[in-house]
């Protein structure tokens, strides 16, 4: 069965510095590929996803991903966070075709100091 | 805000108790997805409906039940309940066929409390 590895568990940043987080997924194949981020007390939202083309994605509030498929890699970058990033990032992985369910990674708590 | 509405939002019980949790997805969304987000197992997909049909099952326990009635909101039973169940439970939808199909979207979730 396909897994999700966050690597970070929880990652510490101040302001303005920039963010990298890992996401590597167990076997390939055609998948698609999503970030969500929890802030806290409320639910995931979407922040970027990539089905197929080019393999730099970007969100919103200015992420982006890069898929390596080699790597079977995902991984979330920003250059700049700020204070309001603070929140939980999970990385999910679907196996297009069949019925197969959203698998997630157990997450990477995200603090931004001042 | 996703669309997805859960309720209730906080619930807290008794070891040995059945509860019901509700979710009514997006509109014209046909798929339900039931996640269980804890400390220590992370978010766990329970079960998926699609229109009204069990689609996909996950860690869904056997004390656990669903099911998606028709006009397309469902249900996540849970009995017998154990201190361990205490968890955040997601409710997800999607949209119907295509790429868009694999793309979920959250409710705030219930935060059921067992003691």
């Amino acid at each position: 069965a396909q897994s999700v590895s966050q690597h970070n568990h929880h990652v510490i940043l101040s302001e303005a510095a920039s963010l990298e987080l890992g996401c590597n997924y167990s076997y390939g194949g055609t998948v698609n590929l999503f970030w969500y981020v929890q802030y806290p007390g409320q639910h995931l939202q979407l922040l970027l996803k990539y089905f197929s083309g080019d393999p730099l994605v970007k969100g919103i509030k200015g992420f982006e991903a890069e898929f390596i498929k080699s790597k079977f890699s995902f991984n979330l970058r920003k250059p700049s966070v700020q204070w309001s990033d603070t929140a939980e990032y999970f990385c999910a992985v679907r196996d297009r075709g069949g019925n197969t369910p959203l698998v997630f990674g157990k997450g990477t708590r995200l603090s931004v100091i001042a | 805000d996703s669309g997805v509405t859960q309720t209730p939002k906080h619930l807290i019980t008794a070891t040995g108790q059945r509860v019901t949790l509700r979710c009514s997805p997006r509109s014209g969304d046909l798929s339900v997805y039931w996640y269980q987000q804890s400390l220590d197992q992370g978010l766990q997909f329970l079960i998926q409906y699609y229109n009204g049909e069990e689609r996909a099952k996950g860690n869904i326990l056997e004390r656990f039940s669903a099911q998606q009635f028709p006009d397309l909101h469902s249900e996540l039973n849970l009995s017998s309940l154990e201190l361990g169940d205490s968890a955040l439970y997601f409710c997800a939808s999607s949209p119907p066929g295509g790429q868009t199909y694999n793309e979920q979207f959250f409710g705030p979730g219930t935060r059921l409390t067992v003691l």
